[in-house]
């Protein structure tokens, strides 16, 4: 499809569980962007990627978290041991260069039970 | 830090009715202002934006005016619908802060027959 596709769309672990989100961007955009939206935080920057350049990781929460793009384009987003704080819905977005606007995907709704 | 205040919703208004979210800016360079949507099932989706002091954005009849002074971004629209029922950010982007969007708590808004 044209726009941003995350998966999984909904994924359900047991607390302590290591889970992996995808997200394929709009092709030929250089930059990548992860959000999470949870009840009471609101919207919240966790990491961007820009071509070739070292990420911007200064969003995420813990060291938990981690996240990498390959070959500029698919990126995955990990959380290891998960907490139950942690539920909540990852979004990820692209740009292209410049003044251009991102893109969201629909995200993955992630439980920690 | 740099932040956005967002009204708290729901707001709850009639067919026609007038609308204004109210949205604020603290921010230590020239921000970027942008007002996304989220449609209820979907994702975020960008609904205009303004780049510098005195813009306007508008887009399907919102519009939101960039106002240094009070550094305001309020969205406005003269008559709603039923279709335009959703949840409203607020957001900022720094000129040279890497891309990366700091949201308002979003503002949900309810329109009835």
């Amino acid at each position: 499809g044209a726009g941003v596709s995350q998966s999984p769309s909904n994924k359900v672990t047991e607390k302590g569980k290591d889970v992996e989100l995808r997200c394929d961007p709009i092709s030929g955009h250089t930059a990548l962007y992860w959000y999470r939206q949870s009840l009471g935080q609101g919207l919240e920057f966790l990491i961007y990627f820009q071509g070739n350049s070292a990420p911007d990781k200064s969003g995420l929460p813990s060291d938990r978290f981690s996240a990498e793009r390959t070959g500029g384009s698919v990126s995955t987003l990990t959380i290891q041991r998960t907490q139950q704080e942690d539920s909540a819905v990852y979004l990820c977005a692209s740009s292209g260069t410049g003044d251009q606007p991102q893109h969201f995907g629909d995200g993955t709704r992630l439980s920690i039970l | 830090g740099d932040s956005v205040t967002q009204m708290e919703g729901p707001v709850t208004l009639s067919e026609e009715a007038f609308l204004t979210i109210n949205c604020t800016y603290t921010a230590t360079g020239y921000p970027s202002l942008f007002w996304y949507v989220q449609y209820p099932g979907e994702g975020l989706q960008l609904l205009l934006k303004a780049t510098k002091a005195d813009d306007k954005g508008s887009n399907k009849g919102f519009e939101a005016t960039y106002r240094k002074e009070t550094t305001s971004f309020h969205l406005e629209k003269g008559s709603v619908q039923v279709s335009d029922s959703a949840v409203y950010f607020c957001a900022l982007r720094l000129t040279g802060g890497g891309n990366k969007l700091t949201f308002g708590t979003g503002t949900q808004l309810k329109v009835e027959l």
